[in-house]
C-alpha cells in the first residue's frame, strides 16, 4: 500500500508570489490533514477534510491560504501571496473514516522557503 | 487549549541503554495519544498509537504507557541502537469529534556506538 505523497518536496519563492501544494492520501482514507512546522516551533494543525468537505479549519492562520480537495482524492494548498513568515515545512496526513483508531499516516512534508 | 510538553528536548546515550522519553499534557480528555518517530529531513513515521481506554502498547523494542488521568505517556525503546536515533513526537487527540492532533515539541535522540 502506497504511503502519502506530497509534491514538490521542496520549493523556493519570493515574497508576494504564489504557491501551491499537493498531496496524495492513502487510498481509501476519507480523512485528509494539512498540518505545518515553522522555524522553531511545534507542528500545528492547518485543517481536515472528510472527503470533499471541509470538516474543521480552524487551524487556517489567515486568509491567504487555500485548501481544496476536489472529488474528495487529492488536495492542494495554495498560499497566495506568500509572505516571509510562511516559510515552514508542511505535512499532509490521512486516516480512515468511521474506524474506531483514526491512526493518522504523514506524508514527507513539502518544505517551503519564501524568500 | 491541550498544551503537549516533551522532556527531555535532547538525549545523548551509549548503545545498549535503555531510553525513556516523557510526554505531558494538559486536558486529560483525550481519544488517543500517537507516538512518531522523524528522521532529519523525512515524514513522520506513526510508532505506536494508545486509544484512552488502553494502559499501553507494544512492538518490538518499543513500549508505550499512558497515564490518562495524570496527563502522561512514556515511551520506553529497549537495548538502543545507532539507527534509533532520531526525533520522538507524542501528539494526542482530543475526544471523538475534534480529529486534530496536538504535538509535542520533541526529543532528539542520539545513540553513540
Amino acid at each position: 500500500e502506497a504511503g502519502v505523497t506530497q509534491f514538490p518536496s521542496h520549493s523556493v519563492i519570493e515574497k508576494g508570489q504564489t504557491v501551491t501544494l499537493r498531496c496524495d492520501p492513502i487510498s481509501g482514507h476519507d480523512n485528509l490533514y494539512w498540518y505545518r512546522r515553522v522555524m522553531g516551533k511545534e507542528i500545528k494543525f492547518l485543517l481536515h477534510f472528510v472527503k470533499e468537505s471541509k470538516q474543521d479549519e480552524s487551524g487556517m492562520p489567515n486568509n491567504r491560504f487555500l485548501a481544496e480537495r476536489t472529488g474528495g482524492t487529492y488536495s492542494t494548498l495554495k498560499v497566495q501571496p506568500a509572505e516571509l513568515e510562511d516559510s515552514g515545512v508542511y505535512f499532509c496526513a490521512s486516516s480512515r473514516y468511521m474506524t474506531e483508531v483514526y491512526e493518522q499516516f504523514f506524508g514527507p512534508g513539502t518544505r517551503l522557503t519564501v524568500l | 487549549k491541550q498544551e503537549v510538553t516533551q522532556i527531555p528536548a535532547a538525549l545523548s546515550v551509549p548503545e545498549g541503554e535503555n531510553l525513556v522519553l516523557n510526554c505531558s499534557f494538559t486536558d486529560s480528555a483525550i481519544y488517543n495519544l500517537q507516538w512518531f518517530r522523524q528522521d532529519p529531513g523525512k515524514g513522520l513515521t506513526s510508532l505506536l498509537l494508545i486509544q484512552s481506554s488502553q494502559r499501553e502498547q507494544t512492538s518490538g523494542r518499543l513500549n508505550a504507557s499512558l497515564d490518562k488521568s495524570s496527563g502522561r505517556s512514556t515511551l520506553y525503546i529497549a537495548a538502543s541502537q545507532p539507527g534509533d536515533s532520531a526525533t520522538y513526537l507524542c501528539a494526542v487527540r482530543r475526544p471523538r469529534n475534534d480529529y486534530k492532533l496536538s504535538f509535542g515539541a520533541g526529543t532528539t535522540v542520539t545513540v553513540r556506538a
